[in-house]
C-alpha cells in the first residue's frame, strides 16, 4: 500500500551511461518533485511538476531530464553519468504547491 | 535567499529525557515549515506540518512550534525512547522547500 514508491532502489553503473529512476505515487496529489541527497546528507530540490507541468526546475546540468507521463508519474532521465552524479534521489508528492510533502523511499544511484 | 540551520547537529541522550531540536531560516516569507524524521537508509517521513498562519502543531510525543517574525522553529521530543533514533530534518517551504542541515538524534537506553 505504499504511497511514493521508487524503482529501482539500487543502481550502479559506469561513467558515460544514461540511467532513468521511476516514481509513482497513488495518493491522487497533482504536484510531484524530485531531489538529491548529496554524500554529506543535504538534501536539495532538483524539479517539481504540476499536473505534469514543468513548475520548477533548479539549475541542475541539462543531462538531467524528467518526464511526466501523467498525474502520478514522474521519471527521471540522466544522460552521460558523471561520478558527481553518485548519490540518493528522492521522488515526493503533494496535494499541490505549498502543502504537505511525502517522500519515497529513495534510490540510491553509484556511478563508476 | 533563504537558508535553513538546525542545531545542534547531534545530540545523545538517555532514555527518558525530553528533548528540544532547533531550526531557523532567514527569511520569514514562508507558506509552511515541515519536520520530517529520516532513518539510515531510508526515505524522510513526515512528522509535523505548520502552516504560516499556525503556532504549534502536535503528534503523540511531538510538538513543534513556529515563531515566523523571528524565523525560527522548534521540535519538542517528550519522553525520548531508543526508537527515536534517527535524523530529524526541517525544511521551510518558501516557493519551494529547503531544507536544514539536520540533526542526528541518539537515545540510549
Amino acid at each position: 500500500d505504499t504511497a511514493v514508491s521508487q524503482t529501482p532502489k539500487y543502481l550502479v553503473t559506469q561513467m558515460g551511461n544514461d540511467k532513468s529512476i521511476k516514481c509513482e505515487q497513488n495518493l491522487g496529489h497533482d504536484t510531484m518533485y524530485w531531489y538529491k541527497q548529496d554524500s554529506k546528507k543535504f538534501l536539495k530540490i532538483m524539479f517539481s511538476y504540476n499536473n505534469k507541468e514543468l513548475i520548477i526546475n533548479e539549475t541542475v546540468p541539462n543531462r538531467f531530464s524528467p518526464k511526466s507521463p501523467d498525474k502520478a508519474h514522474l521519471n527521471l532521465h540522466i544522460n552521460s553519468l558523471e561520478l558527481g552524479d553518485s548519490a540518493v534521489y528522492f521522488c515526493a508528492s503533494s496535494p499541490t504547491d505549498y502543502y504537505e510533502q511525502y517522500f519515497g523511499p529513495g534510490t540510491r544511484l553509484t556511478v563508476t | 535567499k533563504q537558508e535553513v540551520t538546525q542545531i545542534p547537529a547531534a545530540l545523545s541522550v538517555p532514555e527518558g529525557e525530553n528533548l528540544v531540536l532547533n531550526c531557523s531560516f532567514t527569511d520569514s516569507a514562508i507558506y509552511n515549515l515541515q519536520w520530517f524524521r529520516q532513518d539510515p537508509g531510508k526515505g524522510l517521513t513526515s512528522l509535523l506540518l505548520i502552516q504560516s498562519s499556525q503556532r504549534e502543531q502536535t503528534s503523540g510525543r511531538l510538538n513543534a512550534s513556529l515563531d515566523k517574525s523571528s524565523g525560527r522553529s522548534t521540535l519538542y521530543i517528550a519522553a525520548s525512547q531508543p526508537g527515536d533514533s534517527a535524523t530529524y530534518l526541517c525544511a521551510v517551504n518558501s516557493d519551494k522547500l529547503i531544507f536544514g542541515t539536520g540533526t542526528r538524534l541518539q537515545v540510549f537506553p
